[in-house]
């Protein structure tokens, strides 16, 4: 079962503008990370964030992370043409007998010029 | 670095049919792993493995069979395609397991008739 959810599956903006996308998770975890893929090629890494921190920066790229609610967000800011891809976030378990990383079903993202 | 690569980019074969899907990794991780990404439903693990001789299942491992007798090898095998099989398989490694960035290959394209 998809250990991630992420919402909305779709997402239309403008460039300039910011784009949030949230993922939901159902167990506790280590981490959490963010991946984008860009049409019929490989997952890139965006970027991790450890279950003790709350937020991370990167570039355009914040992600904030809420263990109490497990969810987390990822914002993209001032957005551009190139950031049209599928966004999918990634979790692993606190069981440490498993080495599975569980991704969730993505958002769509498309920037318009 | 050539990173991961994948063989065959695509692949048409008929149901019953057997093939392997080739995986390859240069940056000497230990950690392997193989999902298949199929419309709305992200990527779903396989089969990984945490070091050459150690393998384990995923969650869909049912059809796909794998082994690692090298850090840089990781090949996946279907033993009797089936049309459920039709989907882009992906491979990836890391240095540390599901706790640091996942490095994905290109994908295979795999249509089972």
């Amino acid at each position: 079962s998809q250990q991630g959810e992420e919402d909305p599956q779709a997402l239309s903006i403008q460039e300039g503008e910011n784009a949030t996308m949230n993922c939901s998770y159902k167990t506790s975890i280590n981490n959490l990370q963010w991946y984008r893929q860009n049409s019929g090629r490989g997952l890139v890494h965006l970027i991790l964030i450890r279950s003790n921190e709350r937020e991370k920066h990167s570039g355009r790229l914040r992600v904030t992370l809420d263990t109490s609610k497990k969810s987390s967000s990822l914002l993209i800011t001032a957005s551009r043409a190139a950031d049209t891809a599928s966004y999918f976030c990634a979790t692993d378990t606190m069981n440490t007998g498993f080495q599975k990383l569980v991704f969730g079903t993505g958002t769509r993202l498309l920037v318009s010029p | 670095n050539a990173g991961v690569t994948q063989t065959p980019k695509f692949q048409v074969l008929k149901t019953g049919q057997s093939m392997t899907l080739q995986c390859a990794q240069d940056m000497n991780h230990e950690y392997m792993s193989w999902y298949r990404q199929d419309p709305g439903m992200g990527l779903r693990l396989i089969h990984y493995s945490v070091g050459a001789g150690i393998t384990d299942q995923g969650e869909v491992p049912n059809g796909y069979n794998v082994s690692r007798s090298t850090t840089e090898d990781f090949p996946l095998r279907l033993l009797s395609a089936a049309p459920s099989q039709t989907s882009v398989y992906f491979c990836a490694s890391s240095k540390g397991g599901v706790y640091n960035e996942q490095f994905f290959g290109p994908g295979t394209r795999l249509t089972v008739l």
